[in-house]
């Protein structure tokens, strides 16, 4: 397998634009989670999903951000109206949960570093 | 509020030495918890995983412990290679209503010199 594949691997856009991050997790999981990573927060769980529906996004900063996951091989995350603040890179992971519960080792796409000027 | 942290934050050897990398958390009840390694400029890579029921887990020279009652998880690396040059990340899962919700900690970096 490929493992978890993002797009882009860079982003560069100025303030007040729409950003839209992409990921296709690994087949067969049914756990998917977006992160983002900066200097002064380290890695923040921003939402997560568990058989393309969402469980968790009591992450997500604001109403900018929202997530998608129309099918079980592919996500976004998408940034509107995108702020400097934003800048920071977003990953995303998967992991395959077995029934009962979450036991699996979570597996982490490249990233995505995203600069708004 | 689980919160997680790393001692040291930065950590530089010799090639060949044996080291611990330390991580505690505030709220003892985890499902599971997980050492990563991030190279510069990449995504993490799991490194071990360590189940609430298990007292550690190893791999290769990398052995990782638990000990949830006292909140503290420790990685040891045997043998440091300049290839173990890293930044490692200590992640919990407290589970519960949060299934799958990782809390990470700052990270040590790690550099071990020739």
């Amino acid at each position: 397998d490929a493992g978890v594949i993002q797009s882009p691997r860079h982003e560069v856009t100025e303030m007040g634009q729409e950003v839209t991050l992409r990921c296709k997790p690994i087949s067969g999981h049914d756990y998917l989670f977006w992160y983002r990573q900066t200097m002064m927060r380290g890695l923040e769980l921003l939402i997560y999903f568990n058989n393309n529906v969402p469980i968790d996004d009591s992450g997500m900063p604001e109403d900018r951000f929202s997530a998608k996951m129309p099918n079980a091989s592919f996500s976004t995350l998408k940034i509107q109206p995108s702020e400097p603040r934003d800048s920071a890179v977003y990953f995303c992971a998967s992991s395959l949960g077995l029934a009962g519960g979450f036991r699996e080792t979570q597996y982490f796409g490249p990233g995505t570093r995203l600069l708004v000027l | 509020k689980q919160e997680v942290t790393q001692i040291p934050a930065a950590l530089s050897v010799p090639e060949g030495e044996n080291l611990v990398l330390n991580c505690s958390f505030t709220d003892s009840a985890i499902y599971n918890l997980q050492w990563f390694r991030q190279d510069p400029g990449k995504g993490l890579t799991s490194l071990l995983l360590i189940q609430s029921s298990q007292r550690e887990q190893t791999s290769g020279r990398l052995n990782a412990s638990l000990d949830k009652s006292s909140g503290r998880s420790t990685l040891y690396i045997a043998a440091s290679q300049p290839g173990d040059s890293a930044t490692y990340l200590c992640a919990v899962n407290t589970g519960g209503t949060s299934y799958g919700k990782l809390t990470f900690g700052q990270g040590t970096i790690l550099t071990v010199h020739p």
